[in-house]
């Protein structure tokens, strides 16, 4: 079984819809993170996470909010989502030597 | 502006060859550098690290070199096989930094041919 997992794998929504990204992990990490990756471009940083109480924006949090529901899970949300939050999104995790980051397989999400 | 450039998108290199991918920062504050490793419909997947206290870091096929002057690192793979195939990120981190932020390059999508 996969470490972190994603859900779901892929998405198509219309803009204005609120929806929901999920993402468990089962290697006991505290840390928990969320990225994008538009095509031709590296991931980006939307928000992470160092333990349940611990939530912090990344480099691109506008338009998005998280949820850490315990230590094995972490959502992210797009309130009112827009086309140009087409991307695929990844869930990562780390333990406390926090570099090395564990991804999950990912989403697509497409917004109409 | 990019903090972590990977200038080349693309390499194609023949089977058993030297693969040389290339990375650069700009960022003097980075100390701590990784290489992932991405194949389609997967989640990147940590390949080899480089703390700034060292210029060379090897792990079987795998080596990684730093330049702090010229703010360049290099990944090296040796012999390289068509299942190296993926695209590679590097990335970045300020350790003393904003932590949790690993800044990340566009990647370099490798080829290699049988």
């Amino acid at each position: 079984d996969a470490d972190v997992t994603q859900t779901p794998r892929n998405r198509i929504t219309k803009t204005g819809k609120r929806i929901m990204l999920e993402c468990s992990q089962t290697k006991g990490h505290d840390r928990m993170y969320w990225y994008r990756q538009d095509p031709g471009l590296g991931l980006q940083l939307i928000y992470y996470s160092f333990d349940v109480k611990d939530i912090n924006k990344g480099e691109i949090s506008d338009g998005y909010s998280v949820s850490r529901q315990a230590q094995a899970k972490f959502s992210l949300s797009l309130e009112s989502a827009i086309p140009n939050q087409t991307a695929l999104y990844f869930c990562a995790t780390s333990d406390t030597g926090w570099e090395t980051q564990y991804f999950g397989p990912g989403t697509r999400l497409l917004v109409l | 502006d990019q903090q972590v450039k990977q200038n080349s998108p693309s390499l194609s290199v023949q089977e058993g060859r030297i693969s040389i991918l290339n990375c650069d920062y700009t960022n003097s504050m980075f100390d701590y550098f990784l290489w992932y490793k991405k194949y389609p419909a997967e989640g990147p997947t940590f390949l080899i690290s480089i703390s700034s206290i060292k210029d060379k870091n090897e792990d079987g096929r795998f080596t990684v070199f730093l330049n702090k002057s010229a703010k360049h690192l290099s990944l090296h793979i040796v012999p390289s096989q068509p299942g190296d195939s993926a695209v590679y990120f590097c990335a970045a981190s300020p350790r003393g930094g904003s932590q949790g932020n690993l800044i990340f390059g566009k990647g370099t999508k490798l080829s290699v041919k049988p």
